[in-house]
C-alpha cells in the first residue's frame, strides 16, 4: 500500500525556521514527482511546491518563492519542505502529495496525500 | 494564473438525490482538471483524474466530464458517506490552482 507519513511542523514565531517531512512507502520515491500542499484553517487548497522525479527540477508558488526550499534524498524515501523567514499567513496544514503517473514529466492528479502537519507561526 | 471557480459553494441535497458541481477555469486547460473530496479532519482524497477518469475504488456514482474551461462533477444517488467538501485542482501550467470548494451537506 502506498503510504506518505509526515513529520514535524509545530508552533514558530515570525521569521524563524522550520522543516518538516514525508516518508514514501510502498512505492519508489525517485519515479514520482512530488508536491506540497497547503490549507490555512478553514480555507481552501493552496499549491505551494513540486519538485521531480530526480530532485533537480524545484518549483515553488510566488507566495513562498524565496524563503521555501523543497528537497528529497530517494535513497531514503524522504522528502522535505524547509520553510524559512516564516510568516503569520504560512499558517496551515501542510500536505505532502505523489503524483498519480511516473516518470510522466508533466503536472499530474495527487493520487496520494500525506496525513498533514500543522505548522502555526504568530507574531 | 489560472483561477478555477466553482459553482456553487454549497450543496444540500436528499440521501439517493444528484449533485452537481460546476469548475469553471479562467483559460482552456484541456482535461487536465481533477477532483478532490475532503471530509473534515481528514487528507483530501483524488476521486476523478482528467476530467473523467475514476479514480480506482472510487463508486461508480462519482462521474466527471468537461474540457476547456468548463468541468462537472456529477455525484448520483447520494449517500450520506458523500457529505464532504470538493475541489477541483489544474495541472495544465503553473501554478497549480484548486477551486475554492463547494461544500456538499446531506439533509
Amino acid at each position: 500500500e502506498m503510504q506518505l507519513l509526515q513529520s514535524g511542523g509545530g508552533f514558530v514565531q515570525v521569521g524563524r525556521s522550520l522543516r518538516v517531512s514525508c516518508v514514501a512507502s510502498g512505492f519508489v520515491l525517485g519515479e514520482y514527482s512530488m508536491s506540497w500542499v497547503r490549507q490555512a484553517p478553514g480555507k481552501g487548497l493552496e499549491w505551494v511546491s513540486e519538485t521531480g522525479g530526480d530532485g533537480m527540477t524545484r518549483e515553488y508558488a510566488d507566495s513562498v518563492k524565496g524563503r521555501f526550499i523543497v528537497s528529497r534524498d530517494n535513497s531514503k524515501n524522504t522528502m522535505y519542505l524547509q520553510m524559512s523567514s516564516l510568516r503569520v499567513d504560512d499558517t496551515a496544514i501542510y500536505y505532502c502529495v505523489k503524483d498519480s503517473i511516473p516518470r510522466n514529466g508533466e503536472f499530474d492528479a495527487f493520487d496520494i496525500w500525506g496525513q498533514g502537519t500543522m505548522v502555526s507561526v504568530s507574531s | 494564473e489560472i483561477v478555477l471557480t466553482q459553482s456553487p459553494n454549497f450543496q444540500s441535497v436528499t440521501p439517493k438525490g444528484r449533485v452537481t458541481i460546476t469548475c469553471r477555469a479562467s483559460q482552456s486547460i484541456g482535461s487536465s482538471l481533477h477532483w478532490y473530496q475532503q471530509k473534515p479532519q481528514q487528507s483530501p482524497k483524488l476521486i476523478i483524474s482528467y476530467a473523467s477518469q475514476s479514480f480506482s475504488g472510487v463508486p461508480s456514482r462519482f462521474s466527471g466530464s468537461g474540457s476547456g474551461t468548463l468541468f462537472t462533477l456529477t455525484i448520483n444517488s447520494l449517500e450520506a458517506e458523500d457529505a464532504a467538501t470538493y475541489f477541483c485542482h489544474q495541472t495544465s501550467s503553473l501554478p497549480l490552482t484548486f477551486g475554492q470548494g463547494t461544500k456538499v451537506e446531506i439533509k
